[in-house]
């Protein structure tokens, strides 16, 4: 499975859009690019993910460059209770195995 | 998606003694993993539960250490065998319908050896 590369932490303003980056620059055309977060305590929660277009949800949109080399996670008004740490994992297609990174943690501040 | 159930969600063992954790999922799933996620860590994934089959360990993993039953497609468990210190960790279930579909997880067996 390919690796990512993520920034160790972020920090965003509640209410403003929360812009995750993610390199995976050795991505197969097979693989696909997920998104979890985990807040403290609980077990990783599933938010999106995309082979090659750009997808949207309820909870987030990734966006995913042309290359596939690279992506990005935009939670659109980020709150307070989205601090959390985020991992972007590319897989899929080795049996279904998730290899997880050591994510970004974004913290939300009032 | 589906809804993962994970017992006990915490214990506190004695050194020498074995733990199994239990794993229920709500729907028929194709695929189950367990992973461990030590103090501050991330999650590293230990095996991939195989219906009817022996489980698939990953590197550093083995089936003395950590055995593996899925006996449907709904239910599995992880046993933690002759536990030191060393095995304090969260150890967690997930799911998903197929390899390309998203994992699910449960929120985890929150694991202390004294």
């Amino acid at each position: 499975d390919a690796k990512t590369t993520q920034p160790p932490s972020m920090d965003c303003a509640e209410g403003r859009a929360a812009n995750l980056p993610c390199n995976h620059s050795t991505i197969s055309g097979n693989e696909y690019v997920y998104w979890y977060r985990q807040i403290h305590s609980q077990g990783p929660q599933y938010i999106i993910h995309g082979l090659k277009n750009n997808e949207t949800n309820e909870m987030a949109s990734l966006i995913i460059t042309e290359d596939r080399k690279s992506s990005t996670l935009i939670l659109p008004h980020a709150t307070l209770r989205d601090t959390a740490v985020y991992y972007c994992i590319v897989g899929g297609n080795q049996g279904g195995k998730l290899i997880f990174g050591q994510g970004t943690e974004l913290s939300v501040k009032p | 998606s589906a809804v993962i159930s994970q017992k006990p969600s915490r214990d506190i063992c004695q050194r020498g003694t074995s733990l199994t954790i239990q794993c229920q999922v709500d729907s028929q799933v194709t695929m189950m993993f367990w992973y461990r996620q030590q103090p501050g860590q991330s999650l590293t994934l230990i095996a991939t539960a195989n219906q009817g089959s022996e489980a698939t360990y990953e590197s550093g993993f083995v089936i003395d250490k950590f055995p593996i039953s899925r006996p449907n497609l709904t239910f599995s468990t992880l046993t933690v065998s002759n536990m030191s210190p060393e095995d304090s960790s969260i150890y967690l279930c997930s799911a998903s319908q197929s390899r390309n579909q998203p994992q699910h997880f449960g929120d985890g067996t929150r694991l202390s050896i004294l």
